[in-house]
């Protein structure tokens, strides 16, 4: 079964900062990829996501990922965070197949904290 | 357009209870998920409706987790003699389509907060 690895579980910038969250997935075959946000006392809502095409694919309130097929990954990244990007990060892969509802699975999550 | 909507947002349960949560998924949405978020967790898959289709029950921790999905519309998610374990935020999320593309994005409801006391 594939999985998702997010390579921080907290991350603590001060605004202005650069970030960029990990994200490796475990699966050889064509993917769909995804990173969800959660801000504090909201829902899951879609950032951004990749089907095919540019790896760099850009997202709402300026973030953007990449997709680098040899590494596995799409790493999400911001050149300025702002307080207001405090939130949850979850990167998820769909990688379709018969078992449709355990082949979209969800990374841990990464915690960001933006300090003022 | 109307999003996903849950419902009840919180519920706080006695042990051994039975609870059903709902889903309303977003008009014209063929696929639905059910996920399950705990404190500092991931999201957990529990079951997946697809159109007619059986659906995938595989992410169901045990048989006291059932859910129906009427008319290709609605969802209802039970669990059955509540244990404290199962304290979770209950997730609902639908999409156009299954499958890879843009049609497979799924959109999530805002959650049902469950409490076993």
């Amino acid at each position: 079964a594939q999985s998702v690895s997010q390579h921080n579980h907290h991350v603590i910038l001060s605004e202005a900062a650069s970030l960029e969250l990990g994200c490796n997935y475990s699966y050889g075959g064509t993917v769909n990829l995804f990173w969800y946000v959660q801000y504090p006392g909201q829902h899951l809502q879609l950032l951004l996501k990749y089907f095919s095409g540019d790896p760099l694919v850009k997202g709402i309130k300026g973030f953007e990922a990449e997709f680098i097929k040899s590494k596995f990954s799409f790493n999400l990244r911001k050149p300025s965070v702002q307080w207001s990007d405090t939130a949850e990060y979850f990167c998820a892969v769909n990688a379709g197949g018969k078992n449709y509802g355990q082949n979209f699975v969800f990374g841990p999550g990464t915690r960001l904290s933006v300090l003022p | 357009g109307a999003g996903v909507s849950q419902s009840p947002s919180n519920k706080v349960t006695e042990k051994g209870k039975d609870v059903e949560l709902r889903c309303d998924p977003i008009s014209g949405h063929t696929a639905l998920y059910w996920y399950r978020q705990s404190l500092g967790q991931g999201l957990e898959f529990l079951i997946y409706f697809q159109g007619n289709s059986a659906p995938d029950k595989s992410g169901l921790p045990s048989d006291r987790f059932s859910a129906e999905r009427t008319g290709g519309s609605v969802s209802t998610l039970t669990i059955q003699r509540t244990q404290q374990e199962d304290s979770a935020v209950y997730l609902c999320a639908s999409s156009l389509e299954s499958g890879g593309g843009a049609s497979g994005t799924q959109y999530f409801g805002p959650g049902t907060r469950l409490l076993v006391l």
